[in-house]
Parts: structure tokens; sequence; C-alpha cells
């Protein structure tokens, strides 16, 4: 059984450009969930995604986005990128009820220069 | 809101013995999952144990098991007989049964390194 796929790995991006990441659940999993990982704040929820709409939503400025789409893949979007961006940027699917945790995939790390 | 308290930034522990890893957890909630997750330098979060809160009997998973104490909202994560392969970075997660607002998130604590000397 595939685990989360998470792509790209490493991105590198200058400030004020805008970025997107991609992530694809585990077969049969529906709710897709999105973290932001950096030293200083460690992890934080960035929003959660299910059937295509936006299920919960953390404390992040609007210029972070997400959507997901039919077959369950999602995207997070950060617009006008700040140095304070930085981070690893992690996925986890879970099926409907989460009851059973999540699925987290190996995360994308982004710099911003 | 809730919050996850990791008080040990670092620990470290002999191969094949054992070490306890610790979490304290502030809610007014009856009812959640709590969760242990490994991050090995991979990245990759991986779930080493879950407890549910209205279960009293203390999960165990293989060498990895837990002590819940529920009305000293404490979850500590002990691992016997350590192996090379258990050094990694170690997060408390707290999540609300509900499913509303911004409930069903994870809430995570600042982590525990744990390094194992051979």
């Amino acid at each position: 059984k595939a685990g989360v796929t998470q792509t790209p790995r490493y991105l590198i991006k200058t400030r004020g450009q805008q970025v997107t990441l991609s992530c694809s659940p585990i077969s049969g999993h529906r709710s897709v969930s999105w973290y932001q990982q950096t030293p200083g704040q460690g992890l934080q929820f960035l929003f959660e995604y299910f059937s295509e709409t936006q299920r919960n939503k953390g404390n992040f400025p609007g210029r972070f986005s997400g959507r997901q789409f039919s077959n369950s893949r999602s995207e997070m979007n950060v617009s006008t990128l700040e140095l304070g961006d930085s981070a690893l940027y992690l996925c986890a699917s879970s099926r409907w009820d989460r009851s059973y945790g999540y699925t987290f995939g190996s995360g994308t790390r982004l710099t911003v220069v | 809101a809730q919050t996850v308290t990791q008080s040990q930034p670092e620990m470290s522990v002999q191969e094949a013995e054992t070490v306890t890893l610790s979490c304290t957890y502030d809610t007014s909630e009856s009812d959640y999952y709590l969760f242990w997750y490994k991050q090995p330098p991979s990245r990759q979060m991986i779930l080493v144990i879950r407890q549910e809160a209205y279960k009293q009997q203390n999960a165990t998973e293989n060498r990895f098991s837990v002590n819940f104490q529920k009305a000293a909202k404490s979850f500590s994560l002990k691992i016997s007989d350590s192996q090379l392969g258990d050094a990694a970075m170690y997060f408390c997660a707290y999540r609300s049964r509900g499913y509303g607002g911004s409930q069903g998130n994870l809430i995570f604590g600042k982590g525990t390194k744990l390094s194992v000397k051979p």
C-alpha cells in the first residue's frame, strides 16, 4: 500500500514569489491535513480538507491556501513568500473520522531566500 | 485551547535499556485521542502508539507502551530494549474527538530528541 507522497522534496524560492506543494494521500483516505514545521514554532496546523472542502483551518494568514481534488489529492499554495515561510511542510492523510490517527508524508523542505 | 508540553528537549539511553519520555497536556475536554509520533532524520512522522482517553487500559505496541494518567493529564512513552533505530525526535500529540471548528487537528508538543548509545 503506497504511503503519503509529497512533491517536491526540496524547493528554493525567492521572497515575493509563490509556491505550490502537492500531496497524494493513501488510497481510500479522504482527509488531508497540512502542517508547518519550524525549529522555533514547532509543528503547527495549517488546514484540513475532506471531500474537496476545507474542514478546519489553523491560524495562518490568507497567503496560505489549499485545495483538494476529487481524487483526494491536495495542493497548498503560499503567495508572496516571506523569509519566515522557510519550513518543512508536512501533509497527513487519514480516514474520514481520523480516529486511527494520521499517516504523514516525508514533507517538502521550502527555503525562501 | 489545548496545549501539549514535553519537558525533556533531549534524552539519551543505552542500547537495550529502557527510557521514558514525558508528556503532559491541558484540556477541558473529557474525550480525546493522544498519540506519540517518531520523526527520524528522513523527516517522515511515524505513528508509534495511540491512546483513546475513554479507555483506561494503557496502549502497548511491541516495545512501546504508554502510562496514561487521565486525572493528571499525563501521557508518557516507555521504550523497552532500546535499539539504535529508535534514535529520533519524538512528538506527543493531542486531538479532540469532535469534528467542528478547530477540532480534529493534531496539537503537538515541541518534541524530545532521543539518542541511543551503542
